[in-house]
């Protein structure tokens, strides 16, 4: 049962263009979420993150979308550069519950030249 | 400041042997968590330690499967007469404290097992 779904295994965008990952979760009381983005045989590294009493967090090209009644959130990469082709993972977590991320399968994003 | 260390990088295992996978968080981190990751899945939560405590491990398979933070040296993941199905990436993270998931848990680059 997936808790967390990323349900655009790719995504392909020209460099310069905006691109959006998106990001659906079932559990209400996931309050904290986090995007990663990961490069072939490296570990996933942490890029933003947006708590639940935020509906948006912005951190230079990268911007995160929280809507909660939705339950749906999303990732805005502008400009898109070359150097953002990677596979981008949502994790969620409970506050005050465990450490423990809940992630979901993961977007390939390519920026094309 | 070194990252999060995790070697090897590379194990091969037959069916039936041990595999232990060893990861050195980053300096001052004494928080570890040990991820799965099969073949087009994400990360699959496996186990919380603190230095000598294991705190969650509701991701831990219930046989064959171990994990240990000792006051002094690495975490250590431990599989037990491993099965073609543990052929996976095996990624561990560290934070400084209770906090790490929002702050981001920092990744080491993973071991990736192949059993054969």
């Amino acid at each position: 049962d997936q808790q967390v779904k990323q349900n655009s295994p790719s995504l392909s965008v020209q460099e310069g263009r905006i691109s959006i990952l998106n990001c659906d979760y079932t559990n209400s009381m996931f309050d904290y979420f986090l995007w990663y983005k990961k490069y072939p045989a490296e570990g996933p590294t942490f890029l933003i993150s947006i708590s639940s009493i935020k509906d948006k967090n912005e951190d230079g090209r990268f911007t995160v979308f929280l809507n909660k009644s939705a339950k749906h959130l999303s990732l805005h990469i502008v400009p898109s550069q070359p150097g953002d082709s990677a596979v981008y993972f949502c994790a969620v977590k409970t506050q005050g519950g465990s450490e423990k991320l809940v992630f979901g399968k993961g977007t390939k994003l390519t920026v094309n030249p | 400041n070194a990252g999060v260390m995790q070697n090897p990088r590379h194990l091969v295992r037959r069916r039936g042997q041990e595999a232990r996978l060893r990861c050195s968080p980053m300096k001052g981190h004494s928080h570890v968590y040990w991820y799965r990751q099969l073949p087009e899945e994400g990360l699959k939560f496996m186990v919380y330690l603190q230095k000598e405590n294991i705190i969650d491990e509701s991701g831990m398979p219930k046989e064959r499967f171990s994990a240990e933070f000792p006051k002094e040296g690495p975490s250590i993941l431990r599989i037990q007469q491993v099965v073609r199905g543990d052929s996976a990436a095996y990624f561990c993270a560290s934070s400084p404290f209770e906090t790490g998931g929002t702050l981001g848990q920092y990744f080491g680059p993973g071991t990736r097992l192949t059993v054969t």
